[in-house]
């Protein structure tokens, strides 16, 4: 099957600094990804949608300057969490609709990224 | 509010019974769609069920929908340990916003 590969899977960081996260489709182009946040034991919330050669479109309540998302190549889509602080800790989940099926039908998804700010 | 919530919040039986959880939703649905999550780790999909569609099956996942009752049930026979995870169902809003929206998902244990 498609795969998703996101790095890093553990970070941790000072309060003030900024944290890249990477999100790859390996053997498929995703011209579409997007990018969820989760709490321990919470529902997935969309934060935004990523698109190869335009600007992000981000969700009500999601600080884009906060959040910047880059998608310059068909397999590739960064998060950068910009001067994080201790309430940006979560675990952030990347995923990208299969090619071959509709924007929301069978996500494939990165094993997500656990950022913790001190 | 939850588009989708499921039902129980937790589950736990032993290995080789089977495995009901519950999803209701609120409003009309293109597709309704389940995944399920090992600790700290991404999603995986498990099976996708359309609003015209009553009943598919995947190996051992039997998932049906109700498009009067607006729920959805996923059904995992003869459990195994390694089915140990959470299981969320996730739909697709009929309309030209079609994002596809998340339950809090089901914690599902499954003792050996």
């Amino acid at each position: 099957g498609a795969v998703v590969s996101q790095h890093p899977s553990r970070v941790i960081c000072k309060s003030g600094t900024s944290v890249k996260i990477e999100c790859r489709s390996l053997d498929f182009q995703a011209t579409t990804m997007f990018w969820y946040r989760q709490f321990p034991k919470q529902s997935l919330m969309l934060m935004a949608t990523s698109n190869e050669g335009s600007k992000a479109t981000y969700e009500q309540g999601v600080e884009k300057d906060k959040f910047l998302i880059n998608h310059a190549s068909l397999t590739l889509s960064t998060l950068t969490v910009t001067s994080a602080h201790p309430e940006d800790s979560s675990f952030y989940i990347c995923s990208a609709p299969w090619q071959g099926s509709s924007l929301n039908e069978k996500l494939f998804f990165g094993s997500g990224t656990q950022l913790s700010v001190l | 509010s939850q588009q989708g919530e499921e039902d129980p919040q937790a589950l736990s039986i032993q290995e080789g019974e089977n495995a009901t959880m519950n999803c209701s939703y609120k409003t009309s649905i293109n597709n309704l769609q389940w995944y399920r999550q090992n600790s700290g780790r991404g999603l995986v999909h498990l099976i996708l069920i359309r609003s015209n569609e009553r009943e598919k099956h995947s190996g051992r996942l039997r998932v049906t929908l109700d498009t009067s009752k607006k729920s959805s049930s996923l059904l995992i026979t003869a459990s195994r340990a390694a089915d140990t995870a959470s299981y969320f169902c996730a739909t697709v809003v009929t309309g030209a916003n079609s994002k596809l929206t998340f339950g809090k998902g089901i914690t599902l244990s499954v003792r050996p």
